[in-house]
């Protein structure tokens, strides 16, 4: 079983940026893809990227590339999500979820509130 | 525009069943058993229910089954209790493209 504890809520301006960070706790951490998806106030949920902790790949959402950067310090067992040159439109609810099991969102961070306003 | 079609609200009496359909094409729902469903309740993060179309996670209840047929998979609760009620996302792998899509998000209420 893992267990995933993010950040605290964050508060940015349009143009800046945010970095949500996601410690995880249970079973290995390099064992499994960890991914990021993001809700916005009333909507639905979607899916931002992945990483691989073991070997540092990353995969991303068409929407996302060039502006998300997904990191992982295996030290303390921790992920991050960077997002750049924030909007309006960007503030959600950001979620880290391992992947243990292929192709699931198996277990869930409690989510980061963003948010983006001038 | 969410890239799996599922209905806004499905409503039901304790005890009885509910089934939640979820909508893609042969790009995603249709080409790979990697569909699952996550449970939301409100202000809360979502809880996997059924991965791989039709298994249950351990500790989820028996009440919950998954199915799918073409493009098209479906959840259904049985003896619908008052703790159901909640939003419910189902979720399809599509891909080295896309990777993975959601449905828009069923509301279910519990009458």
């Amino acid at each position: 079983q893992v267990q995933l504890v993010q950040s605290g809520a964050e508060v940015k301006k349009p143009g800046a940026s945010v970095k949500v960070s996601c410690k995880a706790s249970g079973d290995t951490f390099t064992g499994y893809n960890m991914h990021w998806l993001r809700q916005a106030p009333g909507q639905g949920l979607e899916w931002m990227g992945r990483t691989n902790p073991n070997t540092g790949g990353t995969n991303y959402a068409q929407k996302f590339r060039g502006r998300v950067t997904m990191t992982s310090d295996t030290s303390i067992s921790t992920a991050y999500m960077e997002l750049r040159s924030l909007k309006s439109n960007d503030t959600a609810v950001y979620y880290c979820a391992s992947e243990v099991v292929a192709g699931n969102f198996d277990y869930w961070g409690q989510g980061t509130l963003v948010t983006v306003s001038s | 525009q969410s890239a799996l079609t599922q209905p806004a609200s499905v409503s039901g009496s304790p005890g009885q069943s509910i089934t939640l359909s979820c909508t893609g094409t042969t790009s995603d729902v249709g080409s790979y058993n990697l569909v699952s469903w996550y449970q939301q309740h409100p202000g809360k993060a979502p809880k996997l229910i059924i991965y791989e179309v039709s298994k249950r996670p351990s500790g989820v209840s028996d009440r919950f089954s998954g199915s799918k047929s073409g493009n098209t998979a479906s959840l259904t609760i049985s003896g619908l209790q008052a703790e159901d009620e909640a939003d419910y996302y189902c979720c399809s792998y599509a891909g080295s493209r896309k990777f993975y899509v959601f449905g828009s998000g069923t509301k279910v209420t519990v009458l």
